[in-house]
């Protein structure tokens, strides 16, 4: 079975802090994506790879960036974190685009 | 812009009933529509993906439909259990290129014993 992991289920930081979030995938996918998820907003995209060193923004890319250095991880990172980037984020990974496999997600908490 | 809709309210049927959850969409063309499952604090979990060519497609006591006319996709659980309590999302290819998913908000199911 495809195993998706990610670094934290939980992380407390502080306004300002740089936070940085792993994920990393055991199936040698090509495809890795970072969303959030809050209530009533559902699902969004940030940023999704389709390839090492490649990255597109997806629907709310401000405030974030990301590296992919590894093909097998896929690195999320809030630069200056502020409140509004407290959420449920979700790492999920594909190959051939059928389906996403979804790690457990960080529930972050920024005060 | 491309819009996608799921209930936002809860569905409450009794254990043994068939349910019924519907998605949306608006101002788009998917090839395929694919469906999760979203247990409490867990990510999503694949169940199904169906394409623009397809009417209708099964799994054990799921079943999912795709009306590109009405663009509607409905989700079928038959013989529902209180297992069977989550949030249903469905997703639909943002282009033909298949590079990104969009998500609809999910309908949260409880099936009652």
């Amino acid at each position: 079975d495809v195993k998706v992991t990610q670094s934290s289920r939980y992380l407390v930081k502080r306004t300002g802090e740089k936070v940085f979030l792993e994920c990393v995938q055991d199936m040698d996918h090509e495809n890795m994506f970072w969303y959030r998820q809050d209530p009533g907003l559902g699902l969004r995209l940030i940023y999704f790879s389709y390839d090492v060193k490649m990255k597109e923004k997806g629907d709310i890319p401000e405030g974030y960036s990301v590296s992919r250095e590894k093909k097998e991880r896929f690195s999320l990172i809030l630069e200056s974190a502020s409140t509004n980037q407290t959420s449920m984020y979700l790492c999920a990974s594909s190959q051939l685009r059928d389906r996403e496999y979804f790690g457990p997600g960080t529930r972050l908490l920024v005060l | 812009s491309q819009k996608i809709e799921q209930n936002s309210e809860a569905l409450n049927i009794q254990e043994g009933k068939t349910a019924t959850l519907t998605c949306n969409y608006t101002n788009y063309s998917p090839a395929y529509l694919q469906w999760y499952r979203q247990d409490p604090g867990r990510g999503p979990v694949f169940l199904l993906l169906i394409r623009e060519n397809e009417k209708e497609k099964r799994k054990e006591r799921l079943k999912v439909t795709f009306d590109t006319t009405l663009k509607q996709s409905l989700f079928h659980i038959t013989a529902s259990q209180p297992a069977d309590s989550a949030t249903y999302l469905c997703a639909l290819d943002m282009n033909n290129a298949g590079n990104m998913l969009t998500f609809g908000g999910g309908t949260r199911l409880m099936v009652k014993p």
